[in-house]
């Protein structure tokens, strides 16, 4: 199957400091990518849509001044978590369709201290 | 609106014991469905899909099979391995392309 790469696969910052997570799809092209955020009862809840071209959509609730995503090309989305705060602290996972399939990341454990 | 809803657990289960996870789905017209597993500390990887009604996805001795008259897609297992011990989770996608509804996932531990 396709394969989706995330990095890195752990970040500890300070808080106030932003933190970059790269989503690339690796052997197929993504006009569409999406973040998700994984809390510690298991539940993903989607965050945004990325985009290629184009401004991501975010869900309700989501802040898109904090959590900034850009789509720079067919194979890569980055998020972007602006002034983290350890609520920010969670595991966020991107995933890709490719075909009627959707591939996901490995996931990035972000801690905010 | 879509949904999907999924037994929570934790399921514990002594190897080769045989698995049911249940899932059923909500949705207009004709869904794709999913089963994703995660082991600990990782993503989600595809275990099994279905398009169609009564298509029977299976991988790995698992299978599921598109019920449309129930709106369901159970997960079974005939014999589970220690290996197995896993959250799974239930999906659906209504359009291709299209993010991806999840139900809340089910832990699942196996004992030797």
């Amino acid at each position: 199957g396709a394969v989706v790469s995330q990095h890195p696969s752990r970040v500890i910052c300070k808080s106030g400091t932003s933190v970059k997570i790269e989503c690339r799809s690796l052997d197929f092209q993504a006009t569409t990518m999406f973040w998700y955020r994984q809390f510690p009862k298991k539940s993903l809840m989607l965050m945004a849509t990325s985009n290629e071209g184009s401004k991501a959509t975010y869900e309700q609730g989501v802040e898109k001044d904090k959590f900034l995503i850009n789509h720079a090309s067919l194979t890569l989305s980055t998020l972007t978590v602006t002034s983290a705060h350890p609520e920010d602290s969670s595991f966020y996972i991107c995933s890709a369709p490719e075909a009627d399939t959707q591939y996901f990341g490995p996931g990035t454990r972000l801690t905010v201290l | 609106g879509n949904s999907v809803t999924q037994m929570e657990g934790p399921v514990t289960l002594s190897e080769e014991a045989f698995l049911t996870i249940n899932c059923t789905y909500t949705a207009t017209g004709y869904p794709s469905l999913f089963w994703y597993v995660q082991y600990p500390g990782e993503g989600l990887q595809l275990l099994l899909k279905a398009t169609k009604a009564d298509d029977k996805g299976s991988n790995k001795g698992f299978e599921a099979t598109y019920r449309k008259e129930t709106t369901s897609f159970h997960l079974e297992k005939g014999s589970v391995q220690v290996s197995d011990s896993a959250v799974y989770f239930c999906a659906l996608v209504r359009n291709p392309g299209t993010a991806l509804i999840f139900g809340k996932g089910t832990t699942l531990s196996v004992s030797s």
